[in-house]
């Protein structure tokens, strides 16, 4: 199938900092990319979807001003945590949508830990 | 109740047992995924299925439209297909790909 590839995997930040999450599918165009958060043991959590060229569209109760995202090309979308505190620990994963017949690719994921 | 069922939550399960994992959905799909996630991993898209069946080494999986239902089933369990299995939908009223997700399954296969 389809590559997702995400960078970094693993990323340990202070308080106060803001980390950049980069999401590219490597073999195909994706003109729709989606941001999903994972705490322990639990499901995966749509935070936004990404359109090329396009503001992304989040999900109610996540913030846009916290989770910056910029869908710059048709490969490349990339998540910001901005000021990142302890509760925005979690795994973050992004897949991305292979044209017809649609199917979801999805990333290694990003184990972000705020000290 | 979710719109994306699966069952059972937990399944342990002997080296070279036969595995069922079922999955319920109460919206209309354009589409169904199983995805496959080991511990502290990223996720696996095994299968995305519309309608009948489909196999891929040991893994099959079967969709019945008119029920809303489907099943993972793993042939010839090993240790290595231990991970934690999820039943993903599309609504036929997504018109972005967005997917509802069951809570998955967690299997551990014993040697």
């Amino acid at each position: 199938g389809a590559v997702v590839s995400q960078h970094p995997s693993r990323v340990i930040c202070k308080s106060g900092t803001s980390v950049k999450i980069e999401c590219r599918s490597l073999d195909f165009q994706a003109t729709t990319m989606f941001w999903y958060r994972q705490f322990p043991k639990q499901s995966l959590m749509l935070m936004a979807t990404s359109n090329e060229g396009s503001k992304a569209t989040y999900e109610q109760g996540v913030e846009k001003d916290k989770f910056l995202i910029n869908h710059a090309s048709l490969t490349l979308s990339t998540l910001t945590v901005t000021s990142a505190h302890p509760e925005d620990s979690s795994f973050y994963i992004c897949s991305a949508i292979q044209g017809a017949p649609n199917e979801q690719f999805f990333g290694p994921g990003t184990r972000l830990t705020v000290l | 109740k979710n719109e994306v069922e699966q069952s059972p939550q937990n399944l342990t399960a002997q080296e070279g047992e036969f595995i069922t994992i079922n999955c319920s959905y109460s919206v209309g799909i354009s589409a169904l995924h199983w995805l496959q996630q080991h511990p502290g991993g990223g996720i696996v898209s095994l299968f995305m299925l519309s309608s009948g069946k489909k196999k891929h080494g040991r893994l099959i999986a079967t969709i019945n439209i008119q029920e809303k239902h489907s099943s993972l089933h793993i042939t010839a369990s090993h240790p290595r297909d231990s991970a934690v299995y999820i039943c993903a939908v599309r609504s036929v009223s997504s018109n972005t790909g967005k997917l509802i997700f069951g809570q998955g399954t967690t299997l551990q296969v014993k040697p």
